[in-house]
């Protein structure tokens, strides 16, 4: 069964550190992989999406990298803000698959202190 | 732009009742798509819709019916409310399914129902 594994489930930084939250995954063959953010009471919204091919993605002050020999992906955030506060989910998508097949992870809940 | 909208933001039904959630998107989106999240679990996939007039099965779909009669309009309704249905439903779309892995899913804001 395909699986997403994200870690930690939760990280507590303070504002302006950098942090880096981690995905394994299992579906193989493997398509995509993307990191989306969902502020509470929110709705996902996307950040990244990487194919098999891609190495790195950034957005901003996000930057997702992917080894697809190890099936590991991370999400870097640079100089966090109050407003990173959120859930950050990893998505893994199968090879000659539709976005109807995706496996979503459980997230990663990030907070930023002050 | 509205983007992906969910109508209601919050519902409370007793066991047994019925309930229509109505998704709207404005993004001329082909795909559209229903989630539920629960607590410590990523989103699973209830049904979904590649156009108008068609309809498929996700992975989670038994108690649920779900009606595409517009491209804009993905309708999600309980027949017979049951406890195990309390979740937060979210609504995406999407310009196409993405076999290449390059569409992105936009969702929306989510529905809070409570089954008593």
């Amino acid at each position: 069964k395909n699986q997403v594994e994200q870690s930690p489930q939760s990280l507590i930084i303070l504002e302006g550190k950098n942090c880096t939250l981690q995905c394994n995954y299992t579906v193989s063959p493997f398509s995509n992989l993307r990191w989306y953010k969902q502020d509470t009471g929110r709705g996902p919204v996307s950040l990244t999406i990487m194919t098999f091919s891609e190495n790195t993605k950034s957005n901003g002050r996000y930057t997702a990298t992917l080894d697809a020999d190890t099936k590991q992906s991370s999400l870097h955030i640079t100089a966090s803000q109050l407003s990173d506060s959120a859930s950050y989910i990893c998505v893994v998508g199968p090879w000659g698959a539709g976005s109807y097949q995706l496996t979503f992870g459980k997230g990663t809940k990030l907070s930023v202190i002050p | 732009n509205a983007g992906v909208t969910q109508t209601p933001k919050f519902r409370v039904l007793k066991t047994g009742q019925s309930m229509t959630l109505l998704c709207a998107q404005d993004m001329n989106h082909e795909y559209m798509y229903w989630y539920r999240q629960d607590p410590g679990m990523g989103l699973r996939l209830i049904h979904y819709s590649v156009g108008e007039g068609t309809t498929a099965k996700g992975e989670v779909p038994d108690g649920y019916n779900v009606s595409r009669l517009k491209k804009q309009n993905f309708l999600l309704g309980l027949e017979s409310a049951a406890p195990s249905q309390t979740s937060v439903y979210f609504c995406a779309s999407s310009y196409s399914s993405g076999t290449g892995g390059k569409d992105t899913q936009y969702f929306g804001p989510g529905t809070r129902l409570t089954v008593l």
